[in-house]
This record gives structure tokens, C-alpha cells and sequence, in this order.
């Protein structure tokens, strides 16, 4: 069973415009999750992460929201650009080791 | 640093025979995991390391994958007997821990395995 899920297998925005990838979990145990991007032929790499204690993070153009009580996070990525084209991956784990990955989204950012 | 190095990058084999993926995780990290990614599971965790100990293989689907650690430096998932259902790409990720919550696992480029 999923216990991340992301419901969107794919995301086209045009560039410049607001980015929301969404990200829905099921264990309430869960006190730490990751935003991993990967590109294709390579393996994916670490853009954002937030514990539980918070309910956003920002790191330039990308900001982390987590809504505990809905079990739910979300990517917004503002402003988009072409080179954001990519899969997105959300994650959580409950020990900081054993992390339990999202099925991913495809971002097309269009010109 | 080079890097997470995964080889071979590709691999085509046949139903039945034996499958060796390697994993050489950045010097210094203390942590190793090995992840599968599917179309429809997406990334599993299968088995991670610590200091070359297996500390959690409850995500190994089956008898058939073995994980090692004989050293720091070396990792090794291997899959014997294949099977078709078994075509995944797989990844090995590294970790060195600080206990900083900014610690962050880094992936080899994975290896793109088929079971014909």
C-alpha cells in the first residue's frame, strides 16, 4: 500500500507562472519529508525538505507547505522556468532513514 | 567527489539468469540505500546500510534479492533468479550523518535493468 501518494502523474505550466505539485501521506507518524527532482538518465537529487515542527520552508524560488492535520504538502515553485522540466518526487519518513517515496510528477514548464 | 557510481548503467538479461548491480557510495558517508523504481510503485526502498550493516531489508520483494556491504567503499544487490517482473531501474543513494535535519541522501545515476 501507498502510504505517499501523488495523484497528479503529470503538471504543464507555462513559464513564469506558479508551480503546485501535491503530495498526500497516510501515516501520522510521519515527521519529515523531502522534495526530490530528478531528470531523466540521472538519479534524483534533493531540492527542499521540512520537519513537522514547521508548516512551510522557502529556499529561493521553491516553498514547502505541509497541512499535518490534512496529511498533505505541497511544491509551489515560483517563478517557473523551462530548466524546472523535470520529475518530482515527494518523501516522508518517520525515523529520518526509512523513507517512503511518492510515485512522482512530471513538470513540463513551456516556454 | 565523483559521486554515487552505479554500474553497469545497463543491463539486459535473460529470465532465470543471475543479476550483480554495484554501488560505490562517496567516500565518507556512513549511511547506503538501495531503491527500486517502477512505473507503478514508483521508489521503493528496498534494504539500506549503516556503517555496512543491514539495518532494515523489509522492502526486499522476494528470497530472490540479496543486498551486501563487504566494505565502506562497496555495495552489491544481487538478484538471483531473475525475472521479467524484476525490469526496474534500480538506485543506490549515500549519506553521511551529521545529525543536521539537512542531511540528505545522494543518488548514483541509477541502473536500468531488463529481464527478458
Amino acid at each position: 500500500d501507498q502510504q505517499v501518494k501523488q495523484n497528479s502523474p503529470s503538471l504543464s505550466v507555462q513559464e513564469g507562472r506558479i508551480s503546485i505539485l501535491n503530495c498526500d501521506y497516510t501515516n501520522s507518524m510521519f515527521d519529515y519529508f523531502l522534495w526530490y527532482k530528478k531528470y531523466p538518465a540521472e538519479g534524483p537529487t534533493f531540492l527542499i525538505s521540512i520537519s513537522s515542527i514547521k508548516d512551510k520552508n522557502e529556499d529561493g524560488r521553491f516553498t514547502v507547505f505541509l497541512n499535518k492535520s490534512a496529511k498533505h504538502l505541497s511544491l509551489h515553485i515560483v517563478p517557473s522556468q523551462p530548466g524546472d522540466s523535470a520529475v518530482y518526487f515527494c518523501a516522508a519518513s518517520a525515523n529520518f532513514n526509512k523513507f517512503y517515496f511518492g510515485s512522482g510528477t512530471k513538470l513540463n514548464v513551456k516556454p | 567527489d565523483a559521486g554515487v557510481i552505479q554500474s553497469p548503467r545497463h543491463e539486459v538479461t535473460e529470465m532465470g539468469q543471475e543479476v550483480t548491480l554495484r554501488c560505490k557510495p562517496i567516500s565518507g558517508h556512513d549511511y547506503l540505500f538501495w531503491y527500486r523504481q517502477t512505473m507503478m510503485r514508483g521508489l521503493e526502498l528496498l534494504i539500506y546500510f549503516n556503517n555496512n550493516v543491514p539495518i532494515d531489508d523489509s522492502g526486499m520483494p522476494e528470497d530472490r534479492f540479496s543486498a551486501k556491504m563487504p566494505n565502506a567503499s562497496f555495495s552489491t544487490l544481487k538478484i538471483q533468479p531473475s525475472e521479467p517482473r524484476d525490469s526496474a531501474v534500480y538506485f543506490c543513494a549515500s549519506r553521511w550523518t551529521s545529525g543536521a535535519s539537512t542531511d540528505t541522501q545522494y543518488f548514483g545515476p541509477g541502473t536500468r535493468l531488463t529481464v527478458l
